[in-house]
């Protein structure tokens, strides 16, 4: 079993949709990284969380460190959205090697 | 500003050639620096980690290794490339442990 688990693996919303894109772990983690895959390849980072909740324009990101589970939410999706979402972590100790799940492919059609 | 280059974006190589990756950081000094490797259809994994010149982490055995000649410079190396190299390279770096890593834009390397 991966120490890092994404669900979905993949997921097609259309336009205005609200996406919901999960992340559980099975580790003790100092910090939960969002990271956004463009089809390049490239990859960009959009949150890093240890506690509670961000939000950067239309994506939030939550953590429930007793749980060990987070969740990135897209709200009013866009085609521009569409790419891979991954979800890594910060295992305590590890000096910030990160521990990064599979990955979401998320298509968001018009 | 701080930015990451990383080079050549795309390389196809043949069996048992070498290679050399390069990753160069801007705008700060004495940075962590990663390189990263994700494997057709699967996640990324950590394959090396530097936290100062000179010094290099190995988080996998494998055919390759890395170095870090300078402050802001860090190569990933192989001196005969396998079929199973082939894949996508990211070189990362952040400014202290906890922080989040900023990422170059990644090497495609396919092994013939």
């Amino acid at each position: 079993k991966n120490e890092v688990e994404q669900s979905p693996q993949n997921l097609t919303a259309q336009e205005g949709e609200f996406i919901t894109i999960n992340c559980s772990y099975s580790v003790g983690i100092s910090a939960l990284h969002w990271l956004q895959q463009h089809p390049g390849g490239g990859i960009v980072s959009l949150f890093m969380l240890s506690s509670g909740k961000k939000k950067h324009g239309r994506l939030i990101a939550t953590i429930n460190i007793q749980e060990k589970h987070s969740s990135l939410h897209i709200t009013a999706s866009h085609p521009r959205d569409s790419a891979v979402y991954i979800c890594a972590v910060d295992v305590t100790g590890t000096a910030s090697k990160l521990t990064f799940g599979t990955g979401t492919r998320l298509q968001v059609t018009l | 500003s701080q930015t990451i280059h990383q080079w050549p974006a795309t390389l196809v190589q043949p069996v048992g050639s070498p290679l050399s990756l390069e990753c160069t950081v801007e705008g700060t000094s004495n940075p962590n620096l990663y390189w990263y490797r994700q494997a057709a259809g699967r996640g990324l994994q950590l394959l090396f980690y530097s936290v100062g010149i000179g010094q290099i982490s190995s988080e996998v055995p494998q055919n390759l290794s890395a170095s870090r000649p300078q402050d802001r410079q860090f190569i990933l190396s192989s001196k005969k490339l396998l079929l199973s190299d082939s894949g996508f390279y990211l070189c990362a770096w952040s400014q202290t442990d906890g922080e989040a890593q900023h990422f170059g834009d990644g090497t495609r390397l396919s092994i013939l």
